[in-house]
C-alpha cells in the first residue's frame, strides 16, 4: 500500500532559528496536506498543495510529485510553533505520516 | 469559517462497554470522517460518510459502528471497549469525498479504557 515517511521524527529548535521537515512517499500522489497538532490536541490545517510551493507567514511548503516528497520549512521559529506536524498525501486515499514532534525552546 | 465540535473531550470506559463519540460540523461539508490516532502511528481511517445516511468502511472499521444521522453530524460507537485501550479519536470533514480535498479536524476525543 501507499507509504509515507516523515523525517526527522523529532526536532528541537531555538527561537528565531529555522529548519525543514520532510515527507517522503512511495508512489505518485496528487496532493499533500500539512497539519500541526497543538498542545490542546487540535489538528490545524497548514497547507494544501497539488504542486509547487506555498508560503504562509513563517511557514513555506513545497510539493514535488515526480520526486515523491514534500517539505515544510519553518523560519524564525516561535514558541507557538511547537507541536507535532503531520503530512497527509492523497493517492487513492489519504495516507498520513506518523508525524514530526517539534519543540521550540527560548 | 466553520467549526467541528467533538463530544466528549475525554471518555473513560470499562472493558466490554459500548461507547459513543459524537461529532458536529457547521461547514455544510458533504463528507465526514472518523480517524484513530495511536502514539507513534499516523492517523488511521475508521469510517467515513459522503452524505447523510451513507457509511463507508475505512482501514480500521472492525470493532466500530458509525451513524450519519444528518449532514451535520457523524457519530462513532466503540462496540466493545478493549481493556487498557488508549487512543485519540479525531473527527474531520471535507467539502467532497475525494482524497485530494482539504480536511478540517475537530479537537479530538481521548479514550481511556480501564
Amino acid at each position: 500500500g501507499d507509504q509515507v515517511e516523515q523525517s526527522p521524527s523529532a526536532l528541537s529548535l531555538h527561537e528565531g532559528t529555522g529548519s525543514a521537515l520532510r515527507c517522503n512517499f512511495t508512489t505518485t500522489m496528487r496532493a499533500v496536506q500539512w497539519f500541526r497538532k497543538n498542545s490542546r490536541g487540535s489538528l490545524i490545517n497548514l497547507f494544501y498543495l497539488a504542486s509547487g510551493t506555498k508560503e504562509n507567514g513563517r511557514l513555506k511548503s513545497a510539493f514535488d510529485s515526480k520526486e515523491r516528497y514534500s517539505t515544510l520549512h519553518i523560519r524564525d521559529a516561535q514558541l507557538e510553533d511547537s507541536g507535532t506536524y503531520f503530512c497527509a498525501v492523497a493517492g487513492n486515499k489519504l495516507t498520513f505520516g506518523i508525524g514530526t514532534r517539534v519543540l521550540v525552546r527560548p | 469559517g466553520g467549526i467541528i465540535t467533538q463530544t466528549p473531550k475525554f471518555l473513560i470506559g470499562q472493558e466490554g462497554q459500548k461507547l459513543t463519540l459524537k461529532c458536529q460540523q457547521n461547514f455544510n461539508h458533504d463528507t465526514m470522517y472518523w480517524y484513530r490516532q495511536d502514539s507513534g502511528k499516523g492517523l488511521r481511517l475508521i469510517y467515513y460518510s459522503i452524505t447523510e445516511n451513507d457509511l463507508q468502511k475505512g482501514d480500521l472499521s472492525e470493532g466500530y459502528d458509525a451513524s450519519r444521522e444528518k449532514k451535520s453530524s457523524f457519530s462513532l460507537t466503540v462496540t466493545s471497549a478493549q481493556k487498557n485501550e488508549m487512543a485519540v479519536f479525531l473527527c474531520a470533514s471535507s467539502r467532497t469525498g475525494t482524497s485530494a480535498e482539504t480536511l478540517y479536524f475537530g479537537s479530538g476525543t481521548r479514550l481511556t479504557v480501564l
